[in-house]
């Protein structure tokens, strides 16, 4: 059972945006740095987001991360289908001295 | 430029135990912080432990305690995790991943099935 949750799916239409929260707590999201991570049907994930809101070199602007409190969000903007895939974000808990992901979510291109 | 390579797919029964490799190019394995991260069929990322170069610690997450080993083997460059007592909650596709900021570099990933 995960201790960051996310919405199951989003959808939108081509070129439109989408955003993925994700809920944790003060000893998570709330103290560490939060990542997110693409996967695709079939391959390993691959990271998006660093630090709250980094890219690494290759990773579109289209992309965008956000940390507030508790909670992060992952923007993506100008929908593409190749962007059909489940997104998750990662962070360490410091009370659990271990690494954590969210529940993860389904986008959907419509 | 970094490279993870897995050892291949594995078939156990219940109650045995799987030592997975994960062979690292391009960089000493002395130098990196190795974790391992699994995906039961259709569910999400588990991440089950991993080591700290800069604290000299592993850590490993509650639920696999007592049940999970990570060891490494610096003159192969090779980390492996071995997890035994296999139960068919087990079967998942298995990753190591260098942590750096985030897990930046994965390996291919490793087909373990439990099943009698």
């Amino acid at each position: 059972q995960s201790v960051l949750t996310q919405p199951p799916s989003v959808s939108a239409a081509p070129g439109q945006k989408v955003t993925i929260s994700c809920s944790g707590s003060s000893y998570n999201i709330g103290k560490n740095y939060v990542s997110w991570y693409q996967q695709l049907p079939g391959t390993a994930p691959k990271v998006l987001i660093y630090d709250n809101n980094k890219r690494p070199s290759g990773i579109p602007d289209r992309f965008s991360g956000s940390k507030s409190g508790t909670s992060a969000t992952l923007g993506i903007t100008g929908l593409q289908t190749g962007d059909e895939a489940d997104y998750y974000c990662g962070t360490w808990d410091s009370r659990l001295s271990a690494g954590v992901f969210g529940t993860g979510t389904r986008v959907t291109v419509l | 430029q970094v490279h993870l390579v897995q050892s291949g797919a594995e078939v156990k029964q219940p109650g045995a135990s799987v030592k997975v490799s994960c062979k690292v190019t391009g960089d000493a394995l002395t130098d990196l912080s190795i974790h391992w991260v699994r995906q039961a069929p259709g569910e999400g990322l588990e991440w089950m432990g991993g080591f700290d170069p800069e604290e000299g610690k592993t850590y490993y997450a509650q639920k696999f305690q007592g049940r999970l080993i990570l060891t490494e083997d610096t003159s192969t460059d090779t980390t492996y995790m071995e997890l035994r007592s296999l139960r068919s909650e087990d079967t998942a596709v298995y990753y190591c991943s260098r942590s750096e900021d985030s897990f930046d570099i994965w390996g291919q990933g490793t087909m373990i099935t439990v099943s009698s």
